[in-house]
């Protein structure tokens, strides 16, 4: 098992290109995550998804679109980047069957917008 | 919105002295998760904790919920160079939800 990848890994853009991440889970998960994380503030929920075909707003939505059309697959869409969204991106998945809603994370892309 | 709070923000230690991390939340949770991430790596789940006042233990780790579920503490005793992190409280704010917000971390350095 892989767990949780993500694609690029590394990536610089200049202010109003436009980019796709890939986030790819080979575990059967319901539920995955975007996240960003900055320094000091630790990681904040961009949008995030509980099934295949489905995503929901998290706590910093503006600038980035998702989509959830395979259940192992969440792909995050930046249409205009800005150098606000340079950051470090996590993806992460966890299992709805669990009592215990373990999030297993990727390894990561960073961003570094012009 | 929700907000979650941790302190210390940075703690330097001496190897084999005691660690402990605050977690505040402006919120009650449901349940809570401590994460580590190593420098340079990916957070890693550590533990859950559901029941108010619940307090688990992972060898050195003691981990704590608040009877009002609206803190946590997770505190590290004769601490290790391996224990150099950061760590990560979440919860969300509403059962049954998966929108986790994360803590602002606390930065742990181990002085051999």
């Amino acid at each position: 098992n892989a767990g949780v990848t993500q694609t690029p890994k590394f990536r610089v853009l200049k202010t109003g290109q436009s980019m796709t991440l890939l986030c790819a889970q080979d575990m059967n998960h319901e539920y995955m995550y975007w996240y960003r994380q900055d320094p000091g503030m630790g990681l904040r929920l961009i949008h995030y998804s509980v099934g295949e075909g489905t995503t929901a707003k998290g706590e910093v939505p503006d600038g980035y679109n998702v989509s959830r059309l395979k259940k192992q697959n969440f792909l995050l869409g930046l249409e205009s980047a800005a150098p606000s969204q340079t950051s470090v991106y996590f993806c992460a998945s966890s299992y709805s069957g669990q009592a215990t809603k373990t999030q297993y994370f990727g390894p990561g892309t960073r961003l570094l917008v012009l | 919105g929700q907000q979650v709070m941790q302190i210390p923000q940075y703690q330097h230690v001496q190897e084999g002295e005691d660690f402990t991390t605050y977690c505040n939340s402006s919120t009650t949770l449901s349940n809570i998760q401590w994460y580590k991430q190593r420098p340079g790596g990916h957070p890693v789940f550590l533990i859950q904790l559901v029941k108010s006042g619940e307090v688990k233990k992972q060898k050195r780790l003691t981990f704590q919920f608040g009877e009002a579920k609206k803190n946590s503490s997770l505190h590290i005793t004769a601490t290790q160079t391996t224990d150099v992190g950061t760590y990560f409280c979440a919860g969300p704010p509403t059962s049954g939800t998966y929108k986790y917000i994360f803590g602002t971390g606390t930065r742990l350095k181990v002085l051999a």
